[in-house]
C-alpha cells in the first residue's frame, strides 16, 4: 500500500497568513493527490484533486501543486472557516490511502 | 447536488453482522462509481471497498475482504454493505462516498454524513 506523510502535524496560524501545507508519498503517484477538508464531527471534503485541481466551489485562495511525490496545498490568506484538519490521498492504486492530516489552528 | 444519507448503525458484540444503507438524492445512482469509507474514533481514514457504476465490479481493502460486501439497488437510489463477522476494530464511523466520476477515478466528493458502528461485547 502507498503511505502517504503529512507535514506539519499540526500548525498555528493567523488570520490573513499563507500557509503550506506539504504531502508526501512512499511511491510515485503522478498526479494523482487530492485534498481534503474535515472539520470536527463533520464528513471531508474535496478541495483539490489530480494534484492541482480546484473542486468547483472551493475557494481560490487555495491552491495545490506537486507531481510524483511530494505535493503542496497552499492556502494564501487564511480565513476563519479555514481553522480545520487538512487529509492527503492518492488515486494511483488501489487501496486507495489517506495521509493521518495536519491541524490547522488559530494562533 | 447529490445528497448521502446513511443509516444502519448500531451497537453490535463481536462475530454478527449489519447492514448499512446509503440513500442517494439530487442525482441518479447509476451516474457513479462509489464506495465506503471508515473512520476510527480519533483515527485516520480508510477506504473499504468500490463498486462500478452497474455493481458488476467490486474492489476491498484487504482488512475486509471476505467480509463485508458493498452492493447497489440503482433503481432504488440505494447504496449497501454487508458486513459480517465484526470485529472490535470495525468500530468506526461509516462514510458513503461518491466516485467523482461514473469510472472510478478515485477521489471523491460528496461524502455522507456518516453512520457510527460500534462493535463491542
Amino acid at each position: 500500500d502507498i503511505q502517504l506523510t503529512q507535514s506539519p502535524s499540526s500548525l498555528s496560524a493567523s488570520l490573513g497568513d499563507r500557509v503550506t501545507l506539504t504531502c508526501r508519498t512512499s511511491e510515485n503517484v503522478g498526479e494523482y493527490l487530492n485534498w481534503y477538508q474535515q472539520k470536527p464531527g463533520r464528513a471531508p471534503q474535496l478541495l483539490v484533486f489530480k494534484g492541482s485541481a480546484l473542486q468547483s466551489g472551493v475557494p481560490s485562495r487555495f491552491g495545490g501543486s506537486g507531481s510524483g511525490t511530494e505535493f503542496t496545498l497552499i492556502i494564501s490568506s487564511l480565513q476563519l472557516d479555514d481553522f480545520a484538519t487538512y487529509l492527503c490521498q492518492q488515486s494511483y492504486s488501489l487501496p486507495y490511502t489517506f495521509g493521518r492530516g495536519t491541524i490547522l489552528e488559530i494562533k | 447536488q447529490a445528497r448521502l444519507v446513511e443509516s444502519g448503525g448500531g451497537v453490535v458484540q463481536p462475530g454478527t453482522s449489519l447492514r448499512l444503507s446509503c440513500v442517494v438524492s439530487g442525482v441518479t445512482l447509476d451516474r457513479f462509481a462509489m464506495h465506503w469509507i471508515r473512520q476510527a474514533p480519533g483515527k485516520g481514514l480508510d477506504w473499504l471497498a468500490q463498486s462500478s457504476v452497474h455493481g458488476d465490479i467490486k474492489f476491498y481493502a484487504d482488512s475486509v475482504k471476505g467480509r463485508f460486501t458493498i452492493s447497489r439497488d440503482n433503481a432504488n437510489n440505494t447504496l449497501y454493505l454487508e458486513m459480517n463477522d465484526l470485529r472490535p476494530e470495525d468500530t468506526a464511523t461509516y462514510y458513503c462516498v461518491s466516485d467523482y466520476d461514473s469510472s472510478g477515478v478515485g477521489w471523491f466528493d460528496p461524502w455522507g454524513q456518516g453512520t457510527v458502528v460500534t462493535v463491542s461485547s
